[in-house]
C-alpha cells in the first residue's frame, strides 16, 4: 500500500525567513509526488509535482520540492516566506490500482508565517 | 480559478432531506472524483470515475450516491444523512490514463446536518 506522512501538524515561521514543509512517503513502484495547499473555504490548488529528473522542482508562488529517494521524502520548500503563504499544505502520492489512478493525501500541515 | 465548479458552496440539511451536490469540470478531463474533508481527518476519497463509469467506491455507506451523466459533471446525490457527515466535500478532475497528471479541484461545498 502506499503512504504520505507529515510529521508537524504545523510549521510556524517568520515572514522573510526560509520555511520547510516535510513529508515522507512509501510506495512500491516509482513516485509520483505532488504538493497541493489550501487556503481558508477554497478547494486545493495544485503547486508543483515530481515524476522524473531533477530532484528540485520549481512550482507556483516560489515554491520548490526536492525529492530525495534514498530518505524517500518530498520537502516543500521556499527562499523567503510571506504572511500569504499561511494555509494548510498536502502532500500526496500517487497510487495506481488496477482501473485507474487514485492519490493517496498526507494529513495536511498547517502553515503559519509571522509577521 | 481551477476550471471546476461546484454548488451549492454551503448547504444545511436535516436527517431526513434529500438534496444533490453538483461538480462541472471545464477542463476536458475524463476522470472525475469525490472526496470528504473532516475537520482533523485526511482526506478521503469516496468515488472515482473513470471515462464516466465508477471505478472506486470506498466503503461509502449507501446514504451517498454518485452520479456521473457525463465526463463534464458529476453528483452526488444524498439522503437520510447523519450530523458525523457534516464535513467539506470536494471534487476533482483529471485527465486519466496519464499517471503523471494532478487533479483539479474545485471550491467545496460545505455541508451541515443537523
Amino acid at each position: 500500500a502506499q503512504s504520505v506522512a507529515q510529521p508537524e501538524d504545523q510549521v510556524n515561521v517568520a515572514e522573510g525567513n526560509p520555511l520547510t514543509v516535510k513529508c515522507t512517503y512509501s510506495v512500491s513502484g516509482n513516485p509520483y509526488l505532488f504538493w497541493y495547499v489550501q487556503y481558508p473555504n477554497r478547494g486545493l490548488q495544485f503547486l508543483l509535482k515530481y515524476i522524473t529528473g531533477d530532484n528540485l522542482v520549481k512550482g507556483s508562488y516560489g515554491f520548490e520540492a526536492e525529492f530525495n529517494k534514498s530518505q524517500t521524502s518530498f520537502h516543500l520548500k521556499k527562499p523567503s516566506a510571506l504572511v500569504s503563504d499561511s494555509a494548510l499544505y498536502f502532500c500526496a502520492v500517487r497510487d495506481w490500482k488496477n482501473y485507474g489512478q487514485n492519490f493517496v493525501f498526507g494529513p495536511g500541515t498547517r502553515l503559519s508565517v509571522l509577521p | 480559478e481551477t476550471g471546476v465548479t461546484q454548488t451549492p458552496r454551503h448547504l444545511v440539511m436535516g436527517m431526513t432531506n434529500k438534496k444533490s451536490l453538483k461538480c462541472e469540470q471545464h477542463l476536458g478531463h475524463n476522470a472525475m472524483y469525490w472526496y470528504k474533508q473532516s475537520a482533523k481527518k485526511p482526506l478521503e476519497l469516496m468515488f472515482v470515475y473513470s471515462l464516466e463509469e465508477r471505478v472506486e467506491n470506498n466503503s461509502v455507506p449507501s446514504r451517498f450516491s454518485p452520479e456521473c451523466p457525463n465526463s463534464s459533471h458529476l453528483f452526488l446525490h444524498l439522503h437520510t444523512l447523519q450530523p458525523e457527515d457534516s464535513a467539506l466535500y470536494l471534487c476533482a478532475s483529471s485527465q486519466d490514463g496519464v499517471r503523471q497528471n494532478e487533479q483539479f479541484f474545485g471550491p467545496g461545498t460545505r455541508l451541515t446536518v443537523l
